[in-house]
């Protein structure tokens, strides 16, 4: 499958400040960039995506830029806030026919009241 | 649509036994993926499905395991004989189309624990 190395593995941060999570793949070919956020004992959601013909893509407090040059992606949240705390995931479509879905090794964000 | 349904949400169970997961996918998707998630592991995707056709199973650990998706709204996931180390959360997933450029959605999980 595709290889993504997502870092930092653990965030802390203080309520109000920003918080960067950075994704790095090895296929140009990919085209597809998704993040999800996984709440303790829930399931992942999407909470924004982007394609590779545009560089940055924005919704309300979160972000996610695109460089393909350097192959990688990140997810910016702005005035973070406790309800922010969770786990979040980069995700790539695999090379290939199947095309499958292989997600980053996760980051432990948490908001600090 | 009531998303991506799992059954049941907790199971345990004692090694050796067989386990049966359950999973029905939203109505009209016709992608459908099986993962496990550990705190060693991540999410590790075991099994992909388009069609009701397994496309990509290299993620199923070992002959233990084994997926089918018999029609278009089920697919089920057997473990034979379970042993500890398979206790996890596994998740279905469900996306409309052949690929996975579009949004994926999971289902609420199985926790599953070996004693």
């Amino acid at each position: 499958g595709e290889n993504v190395e997502q870092h930092p593995s653990t965030l802390s941060v203080q309520e109000g400040d920003s918080a960067v999570i950075k994704c790095t793949y090895s296929d140009s070919a990919s085209n597809y960039f998704p993040w999800y956020k996984q709440e303790l004992g829930k399931r992942p959601q999407l909470i924004i995506d982007i394609r590779s013909n545009v560089g940055e893509k924005k919704d309300q407090r979160i972000a996610v830029t695109l460089n393909k040059t350097a192959k990688h992606f990140s997810l910016h949240i702005t005035e973070t806030q406790p309800e922010d705390s969770a786990v979040y995931f980069c995700a790539l479509p695999s090379s290939g026919s199947a095309r499958q879905l292989t997600f980053g090794s996760g980051t432990q964000l948490t908001v600090l009241p | 649509d009531a998303g991506v349904i799992q059954s049941p949400r907790h199971e345990v169970t004692e090694m050796g036994q067989e386990v049966t997961l359950r999973c029905k996918p939203i109505s009209g998707h016709n992608s459908l993926f099986w993962y496990r998630q550990t705190m060693m592991r991540g999410l590790e995707l075991l099994i992909y499905f388009n069609n009701n056709v397994p496309i990509d199973d290299s993620g199923m650990p070992e002959d233990r395991f084994s997926a089918k998706m018999p029609n278009a709204s089920f697919s089920t996931l057997k473990i034979q004989p379970s042993e500890p180390r398979d206790s996890a959360v596994y998740f279905c997933a469900s996306s409309f189309g052949g690929s996975m450029n579009t949004e994926a959605f999971f289902g609420q999980g199985t926790r599953l624990t070996v004693v």
